[in-house]
């Protein structure tokens, strides 16, 4: 089975903190995704990868920016944390051929509460 | 553009009833349909998938959905339900994609949370 490990289930970072959040698979994906998912707002994209040292913008990406040096580790960083961004981050993996026949792989997400 | 509508945010029903959770799509190209779900406290995790076939699609847990391109339609459902269905469940539609067939990103509804009552 396809693993997707995300550094922290839970963090607590101050207002104005550089915050990372790492993200690992280990199929050899060549897809990864970023999402953060409120109540009542479902998960929104924050931005995506299709290859090493590509990233591309999803719908907000505002605040966040991402790393991907290595195929199997995708990392998303809030430059200076707020507390709008109090989230429940959910990292994902897939195929590029024929990623929609498989769908995503998730990892089991990190809470992140900035105060 | 792609979209997708669940409609309810919260459902209820008694252990042993009928699971129905509603799910509406909108796409310029053949879709790819998803249903996940997710455990408190825990990541996504996929229930079921269409593609391309019978549109008539059973995956986990005795979940099954059926794909109705007329009535734009991936509707989930379960015979009885169990309280071990309690979670939120996600329907997905894939977006065009950047390199167009099955390299699309999916697309995710609100969400629906299912309550099961003993």
């Amino acid at each position: 089975d396809v693993k997707v490990t995300q550094s922290s289930r839970y963090l607590v970072k101050r207002t104005g903190e550089k915050v990372f959040l790492e993200c690992v698979q280990d199929m050899d994906h060549e897809n990864m995704f970023w999402y953060r998912q409120d109540p009542g707002l479902g998960l929104r994209l924050i931005y995506f990868s299709y290859d090493v040292k590509m990233k591309e913008k999803g719908d907000i990406p505002e605040g966040y920016s991402v790393s991907r040096e290595k195929k199997e580790r995708f990392s998303l960083i809030l430059e200076s944390a707020s507390t709008n961004q109090t989230s429940m981050y959910l990292c994902a993996s897939s195929l590029l051929q024929g990623a929609l026949n498989y769908g995503y792989t998730f990892g089991s997400g990190t809470r992140l509460t900035v105060v | 553009a792609q979209s997708v509508t669940q409609l309810g945010s919260h459902v209820s029903v008694s252990e042993g009833a009928l699971v129905l959770l509603r799910c509406n799509y909108s796409s310029s190209v053949p879709p790819y349909l998803f249903w996940y779900v997710q455990y408190p406290n825990q990541g996504l995790q996929l229930l079921l998938k269409y593609t391309t076939g019978a549109t008539l699609v059973k995956g986990i847990n005795g979940f099954e959905a059926e794909f109705k391109k007329s009535e734009t339609s991936f509707h989930l459902t379960k015979p009885s339900a169990h309280m071990s269905d309690a979670a939120e469940y996600f329907c997905a539609v894939s977006d065009a994609g950047k390199y167009g067939g099955s390299q699309g990103n999916l697309i995710f509804g609100k969400g629906t949370k299912l309550s099961v009552k003993p």
